[in-house]
């Protein structure tokens, strides 16, 4: 039971530079998350789905983009990665919204030079 | 502006004594709040959870108490253990709403 997967773990990319994380769950969840974590800052949610063809804006979404064409998998892309978008993102998913337990991948550290 | 804030980033507890995690919030709306650990290179996980209808919810060493006037809530862990140590998160949400908002965490240190 591997729960929520994310690929790659590690990422360093040049300024400019394109690329995507993958979140596949494996849980039949409806709601699925991007978080990014910076110090200081806690856990900031980047964009959300609620089920499958949907996508939602989170607190910080600018320079992100996401798509959820299968249940099971939320993609976060970047398409021209700032320095300021170095962090460590985390992809969650909860079957309903109502009681919040997410479930959290083991996230992906990304460096932007 | 942070609706949820921790305003210890740190915290250092001997073992065997009374670790107290605090966190306030700011949204009256709230009505569910979390606690979430979370393991260098790990994902967070959750902890324990209390509703906006009781002010206690206790399991085994964790508890959290709400007090919804003061918009307060806090977690107990007794007796506190090394493996306890672990960056808390506390979390907010209102009913309906799908998202989660956290605070910006505590990092608990047990000292053996």
């Amino acid at each position: 039971n591997a729960g929520v997967t994310q690929t790659p773990k590690f990422r360093v990319l040049k300024t400019g530079q394109s690329m995507t994380l993958l979140c596949a769950q494996d849980m039949n969840h409806e709601y699925m998350y991007w978080y990014r974590q910076d110090p200081g800052m806690g856990l900031r949610l980047i964009h959300y789905s609620v089920g499958e063809g949907t996508t939602a804006k989170g607190e910080v979404p600018d320079g992100y983009n996401v798509s959820r064409l299968k249940k099971q998998n939320f993609l976060l892309g970047l398409e021209s990665a700032a320095p300021s978008q170095t962090s460590v993102y985390f992809c969650a998913s909860v079957r309903t919204q109502y009681t919040g337990e997410l479930f959290f991948g083991e996230g992906s550290r990304l460096t932007v030079l | 502006d942070q609706q949820v804030k921790q305003n210890s980033p740190s915290l250092s507890v001997q073992e065997g004594r009374i670790s107290i995690l605090n966190c306030d919030y700011t949204n009256s709306m709230f009505d569910y709040f979390l606690w979430y650990k979370k393991y260098p290179a790990e994902g967070p996980t959750f902890l324990i959870s209390i509703s906006s209808i009781k002010d206690k919810n206790e399991d085994g060493r964790f508890t959290v108490f709400l007090n919804k006037s003061a918009k307060h809530l806090s977690l107990h862990i007794v007796p506190s253990q090394p493996g306890d140590s672990a960056v808390y998160f506390c979390a907010a949400k209102s009913f309906g709403n799908e998202k989660l908002t956290f605070g910006t965490g505590t990092r608990l240190t047990i000292i053996p």
